[in-house]
């Protein structure tokens, strides 16, 4: 299977720990997304990278969270010092930039800050 | 980016069509209209897009109004794994600026 890939699915941790999430795009596509999503609201914006370049960040997200994609190909979310309202689903996607943009989800991160 | 309104929730009976609507009355001429349905626990799937003209693909039919104001979806024989959120959103100039909002919940009832 080419889909894109997200690691870990679930991930519980405690509160004031850092926390790594990675996402492994379909290859061709050089644009990636990261989205987050709490229950019962729709996947909400928060980064994307145009090849390794990050060209836009929410302001969702906070100094806490950072964002790689250091060879334009996989992605890292890391988010510093966790606070339980960072629980939520992390959605990875990606497309080929263009006007018949279609964006490819991973099946996301679930996490839960104690 | 046009701002989308859909009805929060609908039932349909399986082996019916499902009608789902949106409105998108701030559309410009060159916003496209997507389609995405999102089945419990995974990432939202793209099912179907279009500018201006109907479109059909093997998940679905989209149906845009002349004026291109409002779109329907149509899964013209619901099944049970058709039961998800679908959302309609126009992204124009990129998916950075899009509210996918709370969607549809579509409920096929056996």
């Amino acid at each position: 299977d080419t889909g894109v890939s997200q690691d870990p699915r679930h991930k519980i941790t405690k509160r004031g720990q850092n926390v790594t999430f990675r996402c492994d795009p379909i290859s061709e596509h050089n644009r990636l997304y990261w989205y987050r999503q709490t229950l019962g609201q729709g996947p909400e914006f928060l980064t994307y990278f145009q090849n390794e370049a990050q060209l836009e960040k929410s302001r969702l997200l906070s100094d806490r969270f950072s964002a790689e994609r250091p060879k334009g190909s996989f992605s890292t979310l890391e988010i510093q010092r966790t606070e339980q309202g960072d629980s939520a689903m992390y959605l990875c996607a990606s497309s080929l930039p263009g006007p018949n943009e279609k964006l490819f989800f991973g099946s996301g991160t679930q996490l839960s800050v104690l | 980016d046009a701002k989308t309104t859909q009805p929060p929730s609908m039932d349909c009976a399986e082996g019916r069509a499902a009608n789902l609507p949106c409105n998108h009355s701030t559309i410009s001429g060159n916003e496209y209209v997507y389609w995405y349905r999102q089945i419990h626990s995974q990432g939202p799937q793209y099912i179907i897009h279009g500018l201006k003209n109907n479109e059909t693909n093997e998940m679905a039919s989209l149906i845009i109004t002349e004026d291109r104001k409002s779109s329907t979806l149509i899964l013209p024989h619901a099944t049970l794994r058709d039961t998800a959120v679908y959302y309609c959103i126009a992204p124009s100039g990129g998916y950075q600026k899009v509210t996918f909002g709370t969607g549809t919940k579509l409920q096929v009832i056996p």
